[in-house]
């Protein structure tokens, strides 16, 4: 059965650091991962996908997410954090019939000024 | 344009009653797909809809049921509410090709008391 980990409850970084939230995955075939943010009380947004391809994908907001087969991983980077990044984090992948997200318990981010 | 909508915002109903959810897709979507997300959880797939059919179902009851309609607008039905129902419902569109990412309203908050 698929199934994505996120390791970390919570993130802590200063603004300006660079900052990485990890995901692992476990799926039949190849992946279709993705990255979603939700705010307080909102609903989730879509930051980025790897479907096939450049194993560094780019998404919105300057994050980006490298691809590791191997390690069958998934992490979430941005160079530089900023405050207005506080949030929590979602890492997803496609299920096998290629329709229901399976999502991880999701990663609080907290960027301190 | 129009991004997903969802109404209503907030619901609360008592154990034993029926609730209705309604969400819209966002502009040249078809596909619609329902989550429950849980306090400190990340969503769980309840079912899929794709021209006016449930595509795939989560591991939910029967008390959970839905329909699309010909505008590709949707509704999720919670039969007999239990305590454990309540949960931020989150609708999520998507184009149906291959890869596509869901985009997700704001959803909706059920409490049941």
């Amino acid at each position: 059965a698929q199934s994505v980990a996120q390791p970390e409850d919570q993130v802590n970084v200063a603004e300006g650091n660079p900052l990485t939230v990890k995901c692992t995955y476990s799926v039949s075939g190849n992946p279709y991962l993705f990255w979603y943010v939700q705010y307080p009380n909102r609903g989730l947004q879509f930051l980025l996908k790897y479907i096939t391809g450049d194993n560094l994908v780019k998404g919105s907001y300057g994050f980006e997410a490298e691809f590791n087969k191997s390690q069958t991983s998934f992490h979430l980077k941005k160079p530089s954090a900023l405050v207005s990044d506080s949030a929590l984090y979602f890492c997803a992948v496609r299920d096998q019939a290629g329709t229901a997200l399976i999502f991880g318990k999701g990663t609080t981010l907290s960027v301190s000024s | 344009d129009a991004g997903v909508t969802q109404s209503p915002t907030h619901l609360i109903k008592t154990r034993g009653q029926q609730v209705t959810l309604r969400c819209s897709p966002k502009s040249g979507h078809d596909t619609v797909s329902w989550y429950q997300q849980a306090l400190g959880q990340g969503p769980q797939f309840i079912f899929q809809y794709y021209e006016e059919e449930e595509r795939q179902r989560g591991n939910f009851p029967d008390r959970f049921s839905g329909h699309q309609f010909p505008n590709y607008s949707s509704e999720l039905n919670v039969n007999a509410l239990l305590l454990g129902d309540s949960a931020l419902y989150l609708c999520a569109s998507s184009s149906g090709l291959a890869g596509s990412e869901q985009y997700f309203g704001p959803g909706t908050r059920l409490t049941v008391t």
